[in-house]
């Protein structure tokens, strides 16, 4: 069966570090590949989605970026991370891009 | 464009009684439509689908949602709450590439 793993599960990062958040996903080959923004426990905001390695399409303009080093691999990374990044990172899966399965998030909170 | 609304922030329902967390849908064509449930500090769990068929759809935990299309709604029911049911739940929709699009999400709480 397929899983999703993030990590990490928690992080506190002063405002200006950068930021690398990992998403791996087991069990499947060549998925398409999804990062959501959850702000104040609310809606879904889709940040990035890759459809292979090296694909990588922005929703939103931003202080964010995406990587996809390895085919069930996907990386959210800041150079310089902003209060606003504070929330609830969701990465996702799916082969077809109606039927999505959700990582169990991490939580960002930008001091 | 294709959206969802989710018209109430907050439902609030006695254990035991039936419940409804309402979506209505603008889309062109036919829709794809989703219902979605997150606890709190989790992921997102797929409920049920609807893409074609019967209107009436059964998804996991004992929910269901029926399609309307002459209300363009998709509401999600379940005839017997439990405390345990208590949750953020998102509707979406399948716009036709690349994502889902969710709605605002409802937060349900059931009462003991």
């Amino acid at each position: 069966s397929q899983t999703i793993h993030q990590w990490p599960a928690t992080l506190v990062q002063p405002v200006g570090s950068p930021l690398s958040l990992e998403c791996t996903v087991e069990g499947t080959s060549n998925p398409n590949l999804y990062w959501y923004r959850q702000a104040a426990g609310r809606g879904l905001q889709l940040l990035f989605y890759s459809v292979g390695i090296g694909q990588i399409s922005s929703e939103v303009p931003q202080n964010l970026s995406a990587s996809r080093p390895q085919d069930r691999q996907f990386i959210l990374s800041s150079k310089k991370l902003l209060l606003s990044d504070s929330g609830f990172y969701l990465c996702a899966w799916s082969h077809r891009a109606y039927e999505q399965y959700f990582g169990p998030g991490t939580r960002l909170t930008v001091t | 464009a294709q959206s969802v609304a989710q018209p109430e922030d907050q439902v609030n329902v006695a254990e035991g009684n039936p419940l409804t967390v309402k979506c209505t849908y603008s889309v062109s064509g036919n829709p794809y439509l989703f219902w979605y449930v997150q606890y709190p500090n989790r992921g997102l769990q797929f409920l049920l689908k609807y893409i074609t068929g019967d209107n009436l759809v059964k998804g996991s935990y004992g929910f269901e949602a029926e399609f309307n299309k002459s209300q363009t709604s998709f509401h999600l029911k379940k005839p017997s709450a439990l405390v345990s049911d208590s949750a953020l739940y998102f509707c979406a929709v399948y716009p036709g590439r690349r994502a889902l699009t969710f709605g605002s999400g409802t937060r349900l709480q059931v009462q003991p």
